[in-house]
């Protein structure tokens, strides 16, 4: 059964203090794993796909990276305005579905 | 903007009351999604159109919800004789044909009384 497990629950940095969330996951066949932001109340905001081992994307003070069985989250001197849960999700070879983590809750207070 | 929109934002009922919601997805994206999302957990899959063809369905979508999508724009999603477990936020998105980026709406919140 495919499976995406997300830690830490939560993360919280003061600002600056740069940090990794860990996505692991399980999947029959790979074809993408996504990240996306989420605000509270609102709908998850695309970050990043990364298709294959050893891909990485960049995006302001966001990176992500790829290995065979977990992708990481790195947060280089992060600002308070990146508070947010952020989502890890797999979508496999089979369907159109994508299979979320239950998300790191990130604060960055000042 | 045209990104996905959905309506209402936020629906309050009482219980055994028949709901419906709307997704209108991207336009020109042929794929609609639906999620379910309870408060600290990722959202859940419901089902998927390509289409007007409903291709998927989870288990969790129990006979008290149907999903439509008849002209293959804008989507429905019904919860009839809702229950008090029904209480949660249920997003859309979309996608375009091969590209598998799904982009999410704003979510329509729902409280079961």
């Amino acid at each position: 059964e495919d499976q995406v497990t997300q830690s830490p629950e939560a993360l919280r940095l003061q600002e600056g203090e740069s940090s990794s969330l860990n996505c692991s996951y399980t999947v029959s066949g790979l074809r993408g794993l996504f990240w996306y932001r989420q605000d509270p109340g609102k709908g998850p905001e695309f970050l990043f796909t990364l298709y294959s081992a050893g891909e990485e994307k960049e995006k302001e003070r966001l990176k992500a990276t790829l290995t065979k069985k977990e992708s990481f989250l790195h947060i280089t001197a992060p600002k308070p305005e990146d508070s947010a849960t952020y989502l890890c999700a797999v979508l496999s070879n089979q369907g159109g579905k994508l299979i979320f983590g239950q998300g790191t809750e990130l604060s960055v207070k000042p | 903007d045209t990104g996905v929109s959905q309506n209402p934002r936020h629906k309050i009922t009482k219980r055994g009351q028949n709901v419906t919601f709307r997704c209108d997805p991207i336009s020109e994206h042929n794929r609609l999604y639906w999620y379910r999302q309870t408060l600290g957990q990722g959202p859940e899959f419901l089902t998927y159109f390509q289409n007007e063809a409903q291709l998927e369905k989870s288990r969790l979508l129990s006979d008290r919800f149907s999903a439509e999508r008849p002209k293959g724009s804008f989507s429905t999603l019904e919860i009839q004789r809702t229950e008090q477990g029904d209480s949660a936020m249920y997003l859309c998105a979309s996608s375009f044909g091969g590209a598998d980026t799904q982009y999410f709406g704003p979510g329509t919140r729902l409280t079961v009384l």
